[in-house]
């Protein structure tokens, strides 16, 4: 079945050290990606989508993705985390026409 | 303003009753969602709408129904509220396909009493 996956429920990183947040997908054919963030007691907001062309995508708030066909992932990455990156972060992949599913999530923690 | 607006932001009810979440985006997209979001943070899709026609109706009880009154609004019914129904709501919408990605509102948190 059409599917994406987060292995990593709960990160923690050092405020200004990298991060990089997982995303495997189980799709036929290339898929549409995406990542998105939740920020507590906020909806979702988008920061980066892939769709063709260059598999390195960046996106905002200083964020990049790589799509990585041959490991079916497409992994989040930010080269120095701030504390306001702590959130939930979404990877997401649409099924059908109208149909976006989402990861269980990873609940990224940053330290002082 | 505000591009996918819901309301109300808190919702708290007791068991038995019917409740209505509104949604309204000004984006001008054709289609919109609703998604339930457990407390692990899991994401449902649950309906969606396009140009006033439902696409999608997952594995969702018939005490939810979806109502749009024009291709701006998507509101959400809850009749004979149950303890389990208690989850936070978020209202989308997006242009064309999937690909485009969506624009959430901020949610909804229903707690049901």
């Amino acid at each position: 079945a059409q599917s994406v996956t987060q292995p990593d429920i709960h990160i923690t990183v050092s405020e200004g050290a990298s991060l990089e947040l997982r995303c495997n997908y189980s799709y036929g054919a290339t898929p549409y990606l995406f990542w998105y963030v939740q920020s507590p007691g906020q909806g979702l907001q988008l920061l980066l989508k892939y769709f063709s062309g260059d598999t390195l995508v960046q996106g905002i708030k200083g964020f990049e993705a790589e799509f990585k066909r041959s490991q079916s992932s497409f992994n989040l990455r930010k080269p120095s985390v701030h504390w306001s990156d702590a959130a939930e972060y979404f990877c997401a992949a649409p099924r059908e026409y109208n149909d976006m599913r989402f990861g269980a999530g990873t609940r990224l923690t940053v330290k002082p | 303003d505000t591009a996918v607006s819901q309301t109300p932001k808190y919702l708290v009810t007791q068991m038995g009753n019917d409740k209505s979440i509104k949604c309204e985006q000004n984006l001008g997209h054709d289609t919109m969602y609703w998604y339930k979001q457990d407390s692990k943070k899991f994401l449902k899709i649950m309906f969606s709408y396009n140009n006033k026609e439902l696409i999608i109706n997952e594995t969702v009880p018939n005490r939810f129904s979806p109502k749009s009154p024009d291709k701006a609004h998507l509101n959400l019914h809850i009749n004979s509220l149950e303890l389990g129904d208690s989850a936070v709501y978020f209202c989308a919408s997006s242009q064309g396909a999937t690909g485009s990605g969506y624009t959430f509102g901020s949610g909804t948190r229903l707690t049901v009493v």
